[in-house]
């Protein structure tokens, strides 16, 4: 089966600009999940989805951070402004169920914050 | 969050079996322990969970203590394409991810 498609790959922005990733997951995968890692640390959740209902976005910083699954398929997180600290991997995940199945992910997004 | 405490870094030579510990001693009666591996420049991926019985896959084994408060991911034999970021955690509905255990794997 295809795996979880995210895009771009890289994406070098100025501080203050927007960017957006994209994120197609494996098809029929109910739950979709966008995580953070910063070079060094395990990722970090920043919101989940259950088809196109947040299920969890407590550690989304919603004043620059927003993301969308318009019709309980594909997604974009958007960051704007964009701060020199949001420079990271973004990584999208989908789930048939978490529990028996684990979690797909994707290659990720590194972005650069200059 | 229930925590686990995972070394920072370990070795193994190629083709020798790596065991993997992890102690989570607050976990609770539901909570599932999963493990993913990281491979450079790549996203998780998962290799195995359990909840009480050891449990192998293509992948790897769990050995799961009889009280639960530790684990351990065994490779059998382990290759050069081992080398990872390997994460222990214990599964409340979500995944949080920790600091992990470097494996390097020498030829």
């Amino acid at each position: 089966e295809a795996g979880v498609a995210q895009s771009p790959r890289y994406k070098i922005i100025e501080k203050r600009q927007s960017v957006a990733f994209w994120c197609n997951p494996i098809s029929g995968h109910a739950t979709l999940y966008w995580y953070q890692q910063i070079l060094g640390q395990g990722p970090k959740l920043l919101i989940q989805f259950q088809n196109n209902g947040v299920v969890d976005d407590s550690q989304l910083p919603k004043d620059r951070f927003s993301a969308e699954r318009l019709k309980g398929v594909d997604s974009t997180l958007k960051i704007q402004p964009a701060k020199l600290e949001d420079s990271a991997v973004y990584l999208c995940a989908s789930s048939l169920g978490a529990l028996l199945y684990g979690y797909t992910f994707g290659s990720g997004t590194r972005l650069t914050v200059v | 969050d229930a925590k686990t405490t995972q070394p920072n870094s370990m070795e193994s030579n190629e083709e020798e079996p790596v065991h993997l510990p992890c102690n989570h001693s607050t976990i609770s009666g539901t909570d599932y322990i999963h493990w993913y591996r990281q491979l450079p420049s790549q996203g998780p991926e998962y290799v195995i969970h359990g909840l009480t019985s050891n449990v192998n896959n293509r992948m790897a084994s769990l050995a799961i203590a009889e009280d639960r408060k530790s684990s351990t991911l065994i490779l059998h034999r382990a290759t050069l394409r081992d080398a990872a970021v390997y994460y222990c955690i214990l599964y409340t509905g979500k995944l949080i991810f920790g600091q992990g255990t470097t494996l390097q794997v020498k030829p």
